[in-house]
């Protein structure tokens, strides 16, 4: 079974920095592009980075571009996401989730998600 | 970017009812839409990719269909349990937008 968990999330003030982490289990990190998709409380989904197996890919919607940082660590089966200059609107449960083999997929599996909260 | 509208935004249905919901891009993606089910407090599902490939589990009273830009989530028979909010997706390019949602109410 696929598993997705997140942790790292919390409560940071406005210009600080948190990381997320991502444990997957049930199926081989290093066939499939990853990525992360938040959800502000009360609204929509927001896909926010995505990472292609061997890291040599990585795209971000533009809002956190130069901000958050997206990578992965096969052998230790994660995913991370390093989110610096944090604003109140980064305020989101954040998700983890599985996209395809290919670039060309969605995502078939999500995570919980990890709630940040960015607020002094 | 491609934007992508959902319309829309909230319906009431009664159970038994054909539901359809419109998401529209603002450039044409082919068919690389996908369609998510959020139930309230609960995670989003992949419920149909490539614009109408059905994913597996998924019951057969939603279907997906369009291309280019204009696309369309068909529950032919509307059951309790769809109450849920309803995502489009693009993931032909980045950033991979998503739809603003549509609420699928039971009336």
């Amino acid at each position: 079974e696929v598993q997705l968990v997140e942790s790292g999330g919390g409560l940071v003030q406005p210009g600080g920095s948190l990381r997320l982490s991502c444990a997957a289990s049930g199926f081989t990190l290093n066939r499939y592009w990853m990525s992360w998709v938040r959800q502000p409380p009360g609204k929509g989904l927001e896909w926010v980075a995505n990472i292609k197996q061997d890291e040599k890919e990585k795209y971000y919607v533009e809002s956190v571009r130069g901000r958050f940082t997206i990578s992965r660590d096969n052998a230790k089966n994660s995913l991370y996401l390093q989110m610096n200059s944090l604003r109140a609107e980064d305020t989101a449960l954040y998700y983890c989730a599985r996209s395809g083999l290919q670039w060309n997929f969605p995502h078939d599996s999500w995570g919980q998600g990890t709630l940040v909260t960015v607020s002094s | 970017d491609i934007q992508m509208t959902q319309s829309p935004s909230s319906l009431s249905a009664s159970v038994g009812d054909r539901v359809t919901i419109t998401c529209r891009a603002s450039q044409g993606i082919s068919n690389y839409l996908a369609w998510y089910q959020q139930k309230p407090g609960k995670v989003p599902k992949l419920l149909i990719y490539a614009a109408s490939t059905l994913q597996s589990g998924v019951p057969s009273r939603f279907s997906g269909s369009g291309s280019g830009t204009d696309f369309t989530l068909t529950i032919s028979s509307l059951q309790p349990e769809d109450v849920a909010t309803y995502y489009c997706q693009k993931y032909i390019t980045a950033p991979w937008t998503f739809g603003q949602g549509t609420r699928v109410a039971i009336k």
